[in-house]
């Protein structure tokens, strides 16, 4: 199975200041087609997750601009600019290039 | 408007059985994989299961195989989820999501149903 590592788990920011996420896979997450299928969510309290970037970088529709992922094969992270009140909650990175889909642990941000 | 809702969770003693049902509305749904994700109260997110569009192809976690089953509906636009030999570390909310392998899916996500096993 493909182990997905996030870090730091807890992240306290400032309003107003940019976070950045780390996620790293165990195995490379290119798959045969060329893409490299790697996902970040957002669960507010009490939500459901909520996609934001899909295939490392695509940000889905409706997601701030202050959202970005950059990375490749292992090595993947989420940025957030000027971080705003409603971005707390836990940002799970996703893996769904090989079998088992696998999640990472977490990252908790705190205002 | 694009939606997912699960229902079916409930209250059910160790070793028991139970069945999800996830009901999709605003997209074909034929055309998409879809899948289960379970959450303890306080922990992760944690793929459970996926269906191909199809219904032909069906996944597993290691910690479900052979107790849980995945189906679809296309007729019906529903996915379940029958639960065997339940067991303490079931206990969990579970989503269906839209999305499987190697897709840009995953964008759709119900608003989960809490399953509670009880020794």
């Amino acid at each position: 199975d493909i182990v997905m590592t996030q870090s730091p788990l807890s992240l306290p920011v400032t309003l107003g200041q940019s976070a950045s996420f780390s996620c790293r896979s165990s195995q490379s997450l290119v798959y045969s087609d060329g893409n490299t299928y790697l996902n970040w969510f957002h669960q507010g309290p009490g939500q459901s997750p909520r996609r934001l970037i899909y295939k490392v970088s695509d940000r889905d529709s409706g997601v701030s601009g202050r959202f970005s992922g950059s990375g490749s094969a292992t090595d993947f992270t989420l940025e957030i600019s000027r971080v705003e009140a409603e971005d707390v909650g836990v940002y799970y990175c996703m893996q769904n290039t090989r079998w088992p889909i696998t999640f990472g642990q977490g990252t908790r941000l705190e205002i | 408007d694009v939606q997912l809702l699960e229902t079916g969770g409930d209250l059910i003693q160790w070793g028991g059985s139970l069945r999800l049902s996830c009901t999709a509305s605003g997209f074909t749904f034929n055309t998409y994989a879809m899948s289960w994700v379970r959450q303890a109260l306080g922990k992760g997110l944690e793929w459970v299961s996926s269906i191909s569009g199809s219904g032909n192809s069906t996944y597993y976690a290691d910690s479900v195989t052979g107790r849980f089953t995945i189906s679809r509906d296309n007729s019906k636009n529903t996915m379940s989820l029958q639960m065997n030999k339940l067991r303490d570390d079931d206990t969990a909310v579970y989503y269906c999501a839209r999305g499987g392998a190697y897709s840009s899916g995953w964008s759709v996500w119900g608003q989960g149903t809490l399953v509670t096993v009880s020794s």
